[in-house]
């Protein structure tokens, strides 16, 4: 079963650090592009960015750019979202996604994320 | 950056009623980077439709995507009760995703 395991809620004080996980199974991690998208307590959906663990080519929304840090080790299969000192406003949801490109007769003809995490909440809260 | 929007902001209707939802792009967007995503309460987001109009796996058939340039369109056409849930689109463009405000579909 292709499948993406996040790691666990986290309650962190401003200023500090935290980095969450998202660990991928059932599929060749290194080939599939993955996506980290933030959700806001009673909030829309927000694109963070986006890696592809096989050279570690990752790509920010303009309004997460500097904010955080992308990162992956396709040797454990694993991608991470980082922070280097927390604020409130990072209170959110987190989820990592799977982008799958769908390409027919040498066409693209889908891109979207095909496979979700369950989410790892973080409350940074004083 | 392409910004999206999408109306109504709440839909309220019955089930075995018809849902359209429509996304609308700031600048027009290939057919192949248009997906929608459904979201319930607690719940991860589920891709629905890729490429404007393809089903997901697993996607039962009343889900449907439609669209082009602009304007694009997710049609329910019978609402069944585990259909009630917030309703997204996305696009990709220029090397960035971008996604709808959401289009909340909820009991009457």
């Amino acid at each position: 079963e292709v499948q993406l395991v996040q790691s666990g809620a986290e309650v962190k004080k401003p200023g500090e650090s935290l980095k969450i996980s998202c660990k991928g199974s059932g599929y060749t991690f290194s080939n599939y592009w993955i996506g980290w998208v933030r959700q806001m307590p009673g909030k829309g959906l927000e694109w963070m960015g986006i890696i592809y663990p096989r050279d570690s080519d990752t790509r920010y929304s303009p309004s997460f750019q500097g904010q955080v840090t992308i990162s992956a080790d396709k040797s454990i299969s694993t991608a991470y979202l980082q922070w280097s000192s927390l604020k409130a406003s990072d209170t959110a949801m987190y989820y990592c996604a799977r982008r799958d490109i769908v390409v027919v007769s040498g066409t693209i003809v889908g891109d979207a994320f095909h496979i979700w995490g369950h989410g790892t909440m973080v409350t940074v809260s004083s | 950056e392409i910004v999206l929007t999408q109306s109504p902001g709440t839909l309220s209707l019955s089930p075995g009623e018809r849902a359209t939802l429509t996304c609308r792009a700031s600048q027009s967007v290939s057919r192949s980077f248009l997906a929608w995503y459904q979201q319930k309460p607690g719940q991860a987001p589920r891709l629905l439709i890729y490429g404007a109009s393809s089903r997901a796996t697993g996607i039962p058939d009343r889900f449907s995507g439609s669209g082009s340039g602009t304007d694009f369109t997710l049609t329910i056409s019978r609402l069944e009760p585990e259909d009630f849930a917030v309703y997204y689109c996305q696009q990709y463009g220029g090397s960035l995703f971008t996604f709808g405000p959401g289009t909340k579909v909820d009991i009457k």
